[in-house]
Parts: C-alpha cells; structure tokens; sequence
C-alpha cells in the first residue's frame, strides 16, 4: 500500500515570497490534515478536511495561509507572503474513517514525509 | 486549557530499558498515541491506548491511566536505532489530536 505522499521535500524561499506544498493521502482516506512542526517541538495541526470539507481551521493563520482539497483527494496548502518564523516542517497525514456501533473510531494517522521550508 | 508534558531528552545504554513519561491535560479524552519520529522523517505510529492498562507490543509497551492523566512508553532491549523523538499525542473531545513537544533519546553504545 502506498503511503502518504508530500512534495516538494525541501523549499528555500525569502520572506514575502508565496510557497505551495502538495499532498496526496493513502487511497480511500477521507480524513487529511496538515500539520506544522518547528525543531524541537511537537506537530501543530494546521487544518483538518473530512472528504473535500473543513472540520478545523482553528489554528491556521489565515491571513497568510490558505488550503484547499476540492476533489476530496489530495490537497494543497498555500503560504502567501511567508514569514521567518514560517520556516518548519510541514506534515500531511491521513486517516482511515472506521466506524464502530455507529461512532466514529479513533484509529491512527500516518504521515507524509514532510516538507522542509526554510524563509530567509 | 490543553497541556502535554513530556521530558525533552533522555539518555539511555544498548541493551537497556528506559520509560519516557507523559502527564496530559486535555479538553475531554479519546485515546492516546505514541508516536516515532527519528531525524528529518515522518511519526510513525506506535500505540494507542483508550483504556486503563498496559499495551505490549514486542519490545514496546505503552501504559495508561487515565483519572492521573498519565501514560508512559517503555522500550527494552535499546538498541542504536531506537534512538530518536518520541511523542505522545491525545485526541481531543473534538477529534483534534494535540501532540507534546517529544522527547529525544539518545541510546549510547
């Protein structure tokens, strides 16, 4: 089975510059989510989209950052100007949704490779 | 609020066992993960714990209690590789999975 797949890998921008990142989830995943991790810390979740909707966005600074998954699939996720304090691994992952006696299960996530972006 | 504590390093000798705590506070409970996240790459799923207890799995168990709001991830038998960031995560009540800061482990020969 295919996994999670992220490119580019590696973006080197300067401040005020416009970046997009792509992302295609593992076939049949109906739930994707884009996170961002700055060194040394733990994944922040960006956005999460159940099929081609937004479940939340509570913590995506939109003034700057922007994402969509029109056909439901893969996704794209947009910075546009970037920051400094931008510079971060960006990291896609999928989730299967299960269901069981009618709720939804918390099964796991599997991640994407990342995108390494570095503003300077 | 939403909290994840965890200790940021820890060292650890081949062959030995190490116990990386996590004390979480969280807008409602639906299970806690453990992830694997070596240098420059993906988390990689480890556990999930819903329910008070121990989880084994080969040279990796995970516990959890959660009225302390507590879970550890113990590894036997450190081997080099097992060197890396190791973050526990809980789903929220909204379904938002909040991760801790990780903890790095180093395992020395």
């Amino acid at each position: 089975e295919a996994g999670v797949a992220q490119s580019p890998r590696y973006k080197i921008i300067e401040k005020r510059q416009s970046v997009a990142f792509w992302c295609n989830p593992i076939s049949g995943h109906a739930t994707l989510y884009w996170y961002q991790q700055i060194l040394g810390q733990g994944p922040k979740l960006l956005i999460q989209f159940q099929n081609n909707g937004v479940v939340d966005d509570s913590q995506l600074p939109k003034d700057r950052f922007s994402a969509e998954r029109l056909k439901g699939v893969d996704s794209t996720l947009k910075i546009q100007p970037a920051k400094l304090e931008d510079s971060a691994v960006y990291l896609c992952a999928s989730r299967e949704l299960r269901t069981s006696g009618g709720y939804y299960s918390y099964n796991e996530q599997f991640f994407g490779p990342g995108t390494r972006l570095t503003v300077l | 609020g939403q909290n994840i504590d965890q200790p940021t390093e820890m060292t650890a000798t081949e062959g030995a066992i190490v116990q990386i705590n996590c004390t979480y506070q969280t807008s409602g409970f639906n299970g806690l993960f453990w992830y694997q996240q070596h240098a420059g790459e993906a988390p990689t799923f480890l556990s999930y714990n819903v329910l008070d207890g121990l989880e084994e799995k080969g040279r990796f168990s995970s516990f959890l209690s959660r009225s302390k709001g507590y879970s550890y991830l113990l590894l036997k038998e450190l081997q080099m590789k097992d060197s890396a960031s190791y973050l526990c995560a809980v789903y929220s009540n909204t379904g938002k999975l909040i991760f801790g800061q990780g903890t790095t482990l180093q395992v020395k020969p």
